[in-house]
């Protein structure tokens, strides 16, 4: 099974300054034939349903600012929040579909 | 605009059994996977169920193997979770969540979720 970590557990940060979230997988979840990493990253906030950032590690999903971007690939993914607003108050989940059972990280609380 | 909805979630005595529904519009239902993926109060996202949009392929995680079984409905664009055996450890929020791309699992639309609570 993927064992997705996730680090820091949770950070604070002040408006208007960038914050970065890591990622790791316990195997690479790097498709060799199309060279995609089936990584995803969510946004929950409390009382809401999960909500698509990125995914491929790196595209951003519909109407997600550019503020938000992502990169790595293999085993180790990091997700940037340039410039956090008001808004970005949430947990960050990165998960892997890659393969069954897909899996999530523990989150990262991100606050103000 | 795809629309999930889920239903079918309340307080159950362990050892009991519900059945959640998720009614799915906006999209070709039969093209695409679903899944439900549940989180415990307080706690972050489990994945536990998908099945493909053909409805011949199933996946599970290993703690509902058995116990859970997923299945889907083309006619009545519905997902359902048939959930037996239930434990204190199930009690959570259930998702259902729709695949970005066909023959793909990753989920893109979620439902506002449905609670189950497995209490005595």
């Amino acid at each position: 099974d993927i064992v997705m970590t996730q680090s820091p557990d949770s950070l604070a940060v002040s408006l208007g300054e960038g914050a970065t979230i890591n990622c790791k997988s316990s195997q690479s979840v790097l498709h060799t034939t199309t060279g995609k990493n089936s990584l995803a990253w969510y946004q929950q906030k409390p009382g809401q349903p999960p909500k698509l950032l990125l995914y491929w590690a790196s595209t951003r999903a519909s109407e997600v600012p550019d503020r938000f971007s992502g990169s790595g690939s293999a085993t180790e993914f990091t997700l940037t929040i340039r410039s956090l607003q008001a808004e970005d108050v949430a947990t960050y989940y990165c998960h892997q579909f890659h393969r069954t059972p897909f899996s999530f990280g523990p989150g990262t609380k991100v606050e103000i | 605009e795809v629309h999930l909805a889920e239903s079918g979630g309340g307080l159950v005595q362990p050892g009991g059994s519900l059945r959640l529904s998720c009614a799915a519009s906006g999209f070709t239902f039969s093209d695409f996977a679903m899944t439900w993926v549940r989180q415990a109060p307080g706690k972050g996202l489990e994945w536990v169920a998908s099945i493909n949009g053909a409805g011949t392929t199933t996946y599970y995680t290993d703690l509902v193997k058995g116990r859970f079984v997923i299945s889907r409905d083309t006619s009545r664009r519905a997902v359902y979770l048939e959930m037996d055996g239930l434990r204190v450890d199930d009690s959570a929020v259930y998702f259902c969540a729709k695949a970005m791309f066909p023959r793909n699992y990753l989920f893109v639309s979620w439902g506002q979720g449905t609670l189950v609570a497995v209490s005595s």
